[in-house]
């Protein structure tokens, strides 16, 4: 049973392009989960979504970020005109159901994104 | 806001020795808790998780954490090291609304052989 799924692993945009990043979730799993990681930072929640639906992105910043996760295909972290300071890890989980009372997030490998 | 606090950004140990971290939290309501260990080039993955019962939970690879909802701590603990457990150790917890994890900073375990 393949784990969470994420690629790029790696992505070097220069300031001012699109970035998007992909994620796969678990087989079987309907709700996916978007942390970045800051250098030197613990990952702070970006945004919660369900197929088609986006639940939660309290943690999204107002401006750049999106968010997707269509009915077919991979969720989609899209960061508009990239700037120096978007450079982290981005990390994808997903769960078999909602929240994470009773219902442990599975991660992916992240995808380290660099701006230069 | 809620938080995580993990008082340890660096531990050094060298084989056997005890294990100690530390993680306080500030949410004084019902909460859900856990920690995770990222090692060397591979993803994050849940080493234990508390939701209710016994506070006292085993994890895999021989950790357990103790919940003191008195002192909002959820510490990890393991009673003899091994070079292996050189990783990075994060502790979480579920936020209000059960949407999301609130990490700490981390702590960086090194085991020297």
């Amino acid at each position: 049973n393949a784990g969470v799924m994420q690629n790029p692993r790696h992505l070097v945009r220069r300031r001012g392009q699109e970035a998007r990043l992909r994620c796969s979730p678990m087989k079987g799993h309907s709700h996916v989960y978007w942390y970045r990681q800051l250098p030197e930072e613990g990952l702070k929640f970006m945004v919660y979504l369900q197929k088609e639906n986006i639940i939660d992105e309290s943690g999204m910043p107002k401006e750049r970020f999106s968010a997707e996760f269509p009915k077919e295909g991979p969720s989609i972290l899209r960061i508009q005109q990239v700037v120096r300071g978007d450079s982290a890890a981005y990390f994808c989980a997903s769960s078999l159901r909602q929240g994470t009372g009773d219902h442990e997030q599975y991660f992916g490998p992240g995808t380290r994104l660099t701006v230069t | 806001a809620q938080s995580v606090s993990q008082h340890n950004h660096h531990v050094i140990l060298s084989e056997a020795a005890s294990l100690e971290l530390g993680c306080n939290y500030s949410y004084g309501g019902t909460v859900n808790l856990f920690w995770y260990v990222q090692y060397p080039g591979q993803h994050l993955q849940l080493l234990l998780k508390y939701f209710s019962g016994d506070p006292l939970v085993k994890g895999i690879k021989g950790f357990e954490a103790e919940f003191i909802k008195s002192k909002f701590s959820f510490n990890l603990r393991k009673p003899s090291v091994q070079w292996s457990d050189t990783a990075e150790y994060f502790c979480a917890v579920s936020n209000q609304a059960g949407t999301a994890l609130i990490f700490g900073k981390g702590t960086t375990l090194s085991v020297s052989s």
